[in-house]
């Protein structure tokens, strides 16, 4: 099936710190959203976007939905060690209904206290 | 509150044995997903619905099997054709139609020895 291209794969990083993360792909998409799983639970929805250009904020989170629609970003300021977890990115197709989101393979957080 | 639930948190069952795992939501939400998740791997589609008495197959439904039968409910049967069915399994719902967000239960780990 399709993929997201989501990278990086890992990241450790430094408490304090801020952190960059992003998804892409040929195909355009008209939703994108993201995602934090902890271990042993369930992905949990931290923003959606539905438009071109858009950029949502969730507290120290923020994500862009890239002007191609082939792409989105997500920014962590100053982490903290319970941002520990893995980001998943997940898009809907242009023009395939509702059909199955795509998923991103993840980006696994390591943050040093 | 209004949620996805999915139980047992871990269920263990000998080679051999079928086994179902419960997948309910109160969202009313149309659709439903399961998803397959191995250690340090991303999410594969298993099957999903968009209405009650509808199913798709997704990325490997091979050796698993769905029914729709209450819009609340989509149990998946893992059955002994599965060759490797030791994972965490994940529901999800989202509405069908309007807006595309996707929420997770908290997930089934099965262990088959």
């Amino acid at each position: 099936g399709q993929q997201l291209n989501q990278s990086p794969q890992s990241m450790f990083i430094q408490e304090g710190e801020d952190v960059s993360m992003n998804c892409t792909s040929s195909s355009i998409f008209n939703t994108w959203l993201w995602y934090k799983q902890e271990p042993g639970e369930g992905p949990v929805l931290l923003i959606a976007l539905y438009k071109a250009g858009e950029l949502t904020s969730n507290g120290r989170l923020t994500a862009q939905f890239g002007i191609t629609r082939k792409d989105s970003f997500l920014n962590i300021s100053a982490s903290i060690p319970s941002d520990v977890g893995i980001y998943f990115c997940a898009g809907q197709l242009t023009g395939t209904g509702n059909t199955p989101l795509v998923f991103g393979k993840g980006t696994r957080l390591s943050v040093i206290a | 509150d209004g949620g996805i639930t999915q139980s047992p948190k871990y269920l263990f069952r000998k080679e051999g044995q079928n086994v179902t795992l419960s997948c309910e939501q109160n969202l009313n939400h149309d659709a439903m997903y399961w998803y397959r998740q191995d250690p340090g791997q991303g999410l594969r589609l298993i099957y999903y619905s968009q209405i009650v008495n509808d199913f798709q197959k997704g990325d490997i439904a091979e050796g698993y099997s769905v029914s729709r039968e209450k819009k609340e409910s989509f149990p998946l049967t893992v059955t002994s054709a599965q060759k490797n069915p030791t994972a965490f399994y994940l529901c999800a719902s989202r509405e069908r139609g309007g807006s595309l967000e996707q929420y997770f239960g908290p997930g089934t780990r099965l262990t088959v020895t």
